[in-house]
């Protein structure tokens, strides 16, 4: 039962352009979601989360959308950077609890 | 401000052998989470530990696994009689004590667990 979705597993975007990435969840005890950037070999890296008590919050180039009623999120990039070239995983959690992950959507930002 | 410390980064192993993995946390962190990420998934919820207590462990496999956070030392993550599917990149996260429903886990490198 994957409770957390992310459909698209790949994205390819111009440098410059809005890169969006989408995850879909079930649960709608899930009160915190976060999206984390990974590079191969490495880590999750943290890069923005949202409290299930807003529909967004805006860091930099990055913004993520919360819309409960349709159990969905996204995540904005603009402008989209080669560097930003990764494997994007959005994660929900239910009262401080375990993550929940998705199965990723990979990212490629060319020039 | 060191990071989560995983070691080893990389670990090969024989069928039947034990593997063990370390996880020091981020300092002023006393909360630990183990993950697995098997080829081509998402990371999946193994174990949730605090100091000397395992606090939520739905996502370990009932055999052959086990982990501890004792008092002083890092997490341990104990896989006994390795197999193949054993295969996998395992992942330890920390965060602070939690006193909201906002606590952000940061994750260490991961080991990368070969079974021959």
């Amino acid at each position: 039962d994957q409770q957390v979705k992310q459909n698209s597993p790949s994205l390819s975007v111009q440098e410059g352009r809005i890169s969006i990435l989408n995850c879909d969840y079930t649960n709608s005890m899930f009160d915190y979601f976060l999206w984390y950037k990974k590079y191969p070999a490495e880590g999750p890296t943290f890069l923005i989360s949202i409290s299930s008590i807003k529909d967004k919050n805006e860091d930099g180039r990055f913004t993520v959308f919360l819309n409960k009623s349709a159990k969905h999120l996204s995540l904005h990039i603009v402008p989209s950077q080669p560097g930003d070239s990764a494997v994007y995983f959005c994660a929900a959690s239910e009262d401080t609890d375990k993550l929940i992950f998705g199965t990723g959507t990979r990212l490629q930002v060319f020039p | 401000n060191a990071g989560v410390m995983q070691n080893p980064r990389h670990l090969v192993r024989r069928r039947g052998q034990e593997a063990r993995l370390r996880c020091s946390p981020m300092k002023g962190h006393s909360h630990v989470y183990w993950y697995r990420q098997l080829p081509e998934e998402g990371l999946k919820f193994m174990v949730y530990l605090q100091k000397e207590n395992i606090i939520d462990e739905s996502g370990m496999p009932k055999e052959r696994f086990s982990a501890e956070f004792p008092k002083e030392g890092p997490s341990i993550l104990r896989i006994q009689q390795v197999v193949r599917g054993d295969s996998a990149a395992y992942f330890c996260a920390s965060s602070p004590l939690v006193t909201t429903s906002t606590d952000t886990q940061y994750f260490g490198p991961g080991t990368r667990l070969t079974v021959l």
